[in-house]
Parts: C-alpha cells; structure tokens; sequence
C-alpha cells in the first residue's frame, strides 16, 4: 500500500510569510502526527489529530496550527516565519488505537524541508 | 524533568562487528520502547518496538534489550554491513497516557567496509 506522502518536499521562505504544509496518511490509518526536526532540537511533536479533531498538542505556539480532513488529510500552517522555523517537518499517521490496544507506531512520511531567509 | 539520552556522538565500527547503541532515559514508566531508523533526508522508518515486561526482543540481525531498573535500551546489530550506516533513533510512549513517542536524538551510525 502507498507510504505516507507529505508536500512540498523543499520550499524557502522569508521571514514573516505563512506556509502550509500538506500530508496524506497510509489508506485506513486516522491518526496524523506533525513533528519538527532539527540538528539542535531532535524530533518535537507539535500535535496530532484524529478523526478531524486535534487529540494532542506539544509545546510550541499559536503559530503553528493543523488540521484535519474527513479523509484523514492533514494540513499543518506555520505563520509569520521565523528563522528559527527551518527546519524538517515530518508528518506520521498511525491507526490511533486507545492505548490499551497496544504502542502507537508511526509510519513517517519524508518530511517537508522548509528554510526560511 | 523528562530526558532520553542517546549518544550524541558517531559510532564508527567496522564491517563484520555488532554495532551497540544506548537509549537512556530518565523520569520516565514507559510501557513500549521503540527503535527508528533514519536515513538523511528522509523520515524515520520502524525497526522494532518492546514491552516495558521483555527483556528481550530479536529481528533478523537486530536485537533490543530493554532494561526498565536500569532505565535503559540497548540496540545491537551483528554483523553490521555499510548499508546499516544511519541513525537510529529511540522513543517512549510518554507519561500520562497520551501515548505520542518521544524520541531521542539519535546516534548516527557508521560502517566502514
């Protein structure tokens, strides 16, 4: 079955745009998970979403928003740019079973290299 | 407060060895551990994941150890190949039932043949 598929793979932008990120989860996966990786930081989760509903959110502010599909699409928005913002996004989807049911292994897509100057 | 600690630096080893890579963590009860891999560019990709009850859990050439008194995991891949050079990258389920992987930092690894 196809992976996770995440778009743009490259964009550049400049300090103060917005952007907006796309993500499509693996057929039959409802739960989409947006991390930020960068050399200094490591991977940080920003939130996920299941059944269009945010579900859980990381530590990171109001500029950074997401949302999601009835088709279990995911976008995510960063607005008003800062440099600090470059950096890999990476989006992964899961089945989001409650926890009971077992570990939440995620299946990432190749991310979305985004710099801005 | 919360850490996993994964060795910032390279390990280097030659083809043939088993390569061994330390996931530490602190003020942290996970139930799971899981293993990624991750190449440049590219996102991480699901090795193998163990239960807070295993000691022990073995794929292929892989192999985790996951002791819960020590806090710690330990990756091993025997008979490495160059093709094994990436990082590798554990993560937690977090605390509170939220069940969203923390992840270290990774340790890269590098085969040389």
């Amino acid at each position: 079955k196809a992976g996770v598929t995440q778009t743009p793979r490259y964009l550049i932008k400049t300090r103060g745009q917005q952007v907006t990120l796309s993500c499509s989860p693996i057929s039959g996966h409802r739960s989409v998970s947006w991390y930020q990786q960068t050399p200094g930081q490591g991977l940080q989760f920003l939130f996920e979403y299941f059944s269009e509903t945010q579900r859980n959110k990381g530590n990171f502010p109001g500029r950074f928003s997401g949302r999601q599909f009835s088709n279990s699409r995911s976008e995510m928005n960063v607005s008003t740019l800062e440099l600090g913002d470059s950096a890999l996004y990476l989006c992964a989807s899961s089945s989001g079973q409650p926890p009971s049911s077992g570990a939440n292994v995620l299946t990432f897509g190749a991310g979305s290299r985004l710099t801005v100057l | 407060s919360q850490k996993i600690e994964q060795n910032s630096e390279a390990l280097n080893i030659q083809e043939g060895k088993t390569a061994t890579l330390t996931c530490n963590y602190t003020n942290y009860s996970p139930a799971y551990l899981q293993w990624y891999r991750q190449d440049p560019g590219r996102g991480p990709v699901f090795l193998l994941l163990i239960r807070e009850n295993e000691k022990e859990k073995r794929k292929e050439r892989l192999k985790v150890t996951f002791d819960t008194t020590l806090k710690q995991s330990l990756f091993h891949i025997t008979a490495s190949q160059p093709a094994d050079s990436a990082t590798y990258l554990c993560a937690l389920d977090s605390s509170g039932g939220s069940y969203i992987p923390t992840f270290g930092r990774g340790t890269s690894l590098i085969v040389h043949p």
